[in-house]
């Protein structure tokens, strides 16, 4: 059975830094993985998707990468800024059956 | 892309009181739609999900069923909610038969039973 952490489970850092958030999950053999985004009472926003074949994508200041034999996942976020401020889940898919979720990490911007 | 849409944002029920809780997607046609509970402290859970009209595939025993009626429409329901029930429920889709494609949610309906 799949399982994903997160670790940490909550981050706090000063506006400008660059940061990096892991993933990692159990099975290596997965179709793809992608990264959400959630503020505080709403639902899930995409921000990125990795197929199992690409090592990286990226979207402006975020950058994820994938290393499927280790199980691993980062995501990279350039020049933080207070709008950062959100829980980052990454989620893995594998063959037909739904997304598999991590529980989370909460980062913090600090002005 | 796809639009998802869940309503009612809020929703504060008595327990033992029934639920309905509908979800609709616009921009894609027959796709895979999923119902996840994400309840303080233990991340997203996976309730239902269905792979068409009248499929529906339960993650995990509770008293909640699904239903999918029309092609673009996911239902939520309950006889008799429990305090357990609680929680933020999440509507997702994604295409039919889509492994390689993103999993879009809607912004979700917040549940308290009191």
């Amino acid at each position: 059975k799949q399982e994903v952490t997160q670790i940490p489970a909550a981050l706090s850092v000063p506006e400008g830094e660059n940061l990096v958030l892991n993933c990692s999950f159990t099975d290596s053999a997965i179709y793809n993985l992608q990264w959400f985004r959630q503020d505080p009472g709403k639902g899930l926003t995409s921000l990125l998707l990795i197929q199992s074949s690409q090592r990286e994508q990226t979207s402006g200041r975020l950058n994820a990468s994938l290393d499927k034999s280790s199980g691993r996942s980062t995501l990279y976020i350039a020049a933080s800024q207070p709008g950062d401020s959100a829980t980052y889940l990454c989620a893995v898919g594998s063959g037909n059956t739904p997304l598999v979720f991590g529980k989370g990490t909460r980062l913090s911007v600090i002005a | 892309s796809q639009t998802i849409h869940q309503w009612p944002a809020t929703l504060v029920q008595p327990v033992g009181s029934p639920l309905s809780l509908e979800c609709t997607v616009e921009g894609t046609s027959n796709p895979n739609l999923y119902w996840y509970r994400q309840a303080a402290g233990r991340g997203l859970q996976l309730l239902f999900y269905s792979v068409g009209i009248g499929q529906i595939s339960s993650e995990v025993p509770q008293n909640l069923s699904a239903s999918r009626p029309q092609d673009r429409q996911f239902i939520l329901s309950s006889k008799k909610l429990l305090l357990s029930d609680s929680g933020f429920y999440l509507c997702a889709s994604r295409p039919h038969g889509g492994l390689m494609e993103k999993l879009f949610f809607g912004s979700g309906t917040q549940l308290s039973v009191l």
